[in-house]
């Protein structure tokens, strides 16, 4: 069964780089499928910001393309999320995620990491 | 961009009584490819429906999904104490991908 685990620094200052990366787990990364990122501001909802594919194909929310890179390590069965010049609205719980190939829902998650953004 | 707008906001129920909860597009979503994820405090979604009508592994059968178009509703036909949580839609038919802004479904 796969499973996902988020990791990467709680603190990031304004206009700085958030890095992230979600450890895969019982799970090959380089099987069929979207590995992604969804994030979500303390008492709000959630919001996709893209998904990458093992071959480093990406898809990224249009809000956020300017500033989000995704990349996969297949030799650590892992993926990574850098966003650019962070202010205080991009303070959230940042999860990982895994979809099938083709038109379908997250159907595994990431337990979350809480990202917060001040000097 | 397809707009998800869930109603109500907050749903106040007991335990045994009927959910019904409301997810409208602002346009068509094509195939109904539309899911359903249940959220606790403190943890990740967990999702519970997706087509529109097809729960995911190992939900139980009191959630179902039904709806086309534009108009979406999942139903929890008697309520456990475990599904009292906050509940969001989301479309997958195209980028980008959204979700709608949640219900609340709390102990009355």
């Amino acid at each position: 069964q796969v499973q996902l685990q988020e990791s990467g620094p709680g603190l990031v200052k304004p206009s700085d780089t958030l890095s992230l990366t979600c450890a895969v787990s019982g799970y090959s990364i380089s099987s069929n499928d979207w590995w992604g990122w969804v994030r979500q501001p303390p008492g709000k909802g959630l919001e996709w910001i893209g998904y990458i594919y093992y071959s480093g194909s990406t898809y990224y929310n249009p809000s956020l393309q300017s500033r989000v890179t995704m990349s996969v390590d297949t030799s650590k069965n892992q993926f990574s999320l850098k966003l650019s010049s962070v202010t205080a609205v991009d303070a959230a719980v940042y999860y990982c995620a895994r979809k099938s190939d083709g038109y379908h829902p997250f159907d595994s998650w990431g337990q979350g990491t809480l990202v917060t953004v001040s000097s | 961009e397809i707009v998800l707008t869930q109603s109500p906001g907050t749903l106040s129920l007991s335990p045994g009584e009927r959910a019904t909860l409301s997810c409208r597009a602002s346009q068509s979503v094509s195939s109904n490819y539309l899911a359903w994820y249940q959220q606790k405090p403190g943890q990740a979604p967990r999702l519970l429906i997706y087509g529109a009508s097809s729960r995911a592994s190992g939900i139980p059968d009191r959630f179902s999904g039904s709806g086309s178009g534009t108009d979406f509703t999942l139903t929890i036909s008697r309520l456990e104490p475990e599904d009292f949580a906050v509940y969001y839609c989301q479309q997958y038919a195209g980028s980008p991908l959204g979700f709608g802004g949640g219900t609340k479904v709390e102990i009355k």
